[in-house]
C-alpha cells in the first residue's frame, strides 16, 4: 500500500509570506497522477492541482505544484488571507486505487 | 453538480445509505467517474469506492470496505448510491460523493458533494 506523508502538519505564516508545502510518497508516483487539494472547514476539499503542476480552473498563479517520482510540492506565494486552510495531496494508480495525504494546516 | 442526501445517524451493525445526485452531467458518461470518499475528524480523506460505465458498468472498492461496500448507479434519477453493510463507531465520518475528472483532471476529484456527517451509535 502506498503512503503519501506531508509535511510539515502545521506551518504557521502571515498574510503576504511565502508557503512550501511537501508531500512524499512510498513508492514511484506518475506526474499525471499526483494531486493537491485545499479543505477549509465545513466544506469538501477543492481541486487545486492535477498532473503535478497544472491549476484547476479559477486557481490563482501564486498556487504552483512541481515534482517528481516520489517528491512532491506545493508552494504558495503571497500567501493571501484566504489561503489559510489544510492542504492534502492524493495520488492514484496504487492500492488504495486513491489515496491522500494526512494534511498540511497553513494558519496564521 | 454534487447533491448527497441521507440519514446522519445509523446504529451499529446497521446498513449506512446515501445517494448522490448528479446534475450538469451524466452518471452513465463514458468518460467521468464517481466515488464516495469519507474523512474521520482531523484525518485526511479516504477514498472507498467508485462506480463508472464504460459500455458497460465497472465498480472498484477499497481493500479496507470491500465485502461490505456497494456502489450502484441509478440512470433513471441520474444518481449513484453508497451502501455500507454492518457499521460499526469506526466508519463515523463525513461522506463525500465526488466525480472523478477528465481530461486535464483526469485522477483527481474535480468536483465534489456537500458532504454528509454520519455518526454510528446506538
Amino acid at each position: 500500500e502506498i503512503v503519501l506523508t506531508q509535511s510539515p502538519g502545521t506551518l504557521s505564516l502571515s498574510p503576504g509570506e511565502g508557503a512550501s508545502l511537501s508531500c512524499r510518497a512510498s513508492q514511484y508516483v506518475a506526474s499525471s497522477s499526483l494531486a493537491w487539494y485545499q479543505q477549509k472547514p465545513g466544506q469538501a476539499p477543492r481541486l487545486l492541482i492535477s498532473a503535478t503542476s497544472i491549476r484547476a480552473a479559477g486557481i490563482p498563479d501564486r498556487f504552483r505544484g512541481s515534482g517528481s517520482g516520489t517528491g512532491f510540492t506545493l508552494t504558495i506565494s503571497r500567501l493571501e488571507p484566504e489561503d489559510f486552510a489544510v492542504y492534502y495531496c492524493q495520488q492514484y494508480g496504487y492500492s488504495p486505487l486513491y489515496s491522500f495525504g494526512q494534511g498540511t494546516r497553513v494558519e496564521i | 453538480q454534487l447533491r448527497q442526501s441521507g440519514p446522519g445517524l445509523v446504529r451499529p451493525s446497521e446498513t449506512l445509505s446515501l445517494t448522490c445526485d448528479i446534475s450538469g452531467d451524466s452518471v452513465s458518461s463514458n468518460t467521468a467517474a464517481w466515488s464516495w470518499i469519507r474523512q474521520s475528524p482531523s484525518r485526511g480523506p479516504e477514498w472507498l469506492g467508485r462506480t463508472f460505465y464504460r459500455s458497460k458498468w465497472y465498480d472498484d472498492y477499497a481493500v479496507s470496505v470491500k465485502g461490505r461496500i456497494t456502489i450502484s448507479p441509478d440512470t433513471s434519477k441520474n444518481q449513484f448510491s453508497l451502501q455500507l453493510n454492518s457499521v460499526t463507531p469506526e466508519d463515523t465520518a463525513v461522506y463525500f460523493c465526488a466525480r472523478q475528472g477528465v481530461g486535464d483532471t483526469l485522477y483527481t476529484f474535480d468536483v465534489w458533494g456537500q458532504g454528509t456527517a454520519v455518526t454510528v451509535s446506538s
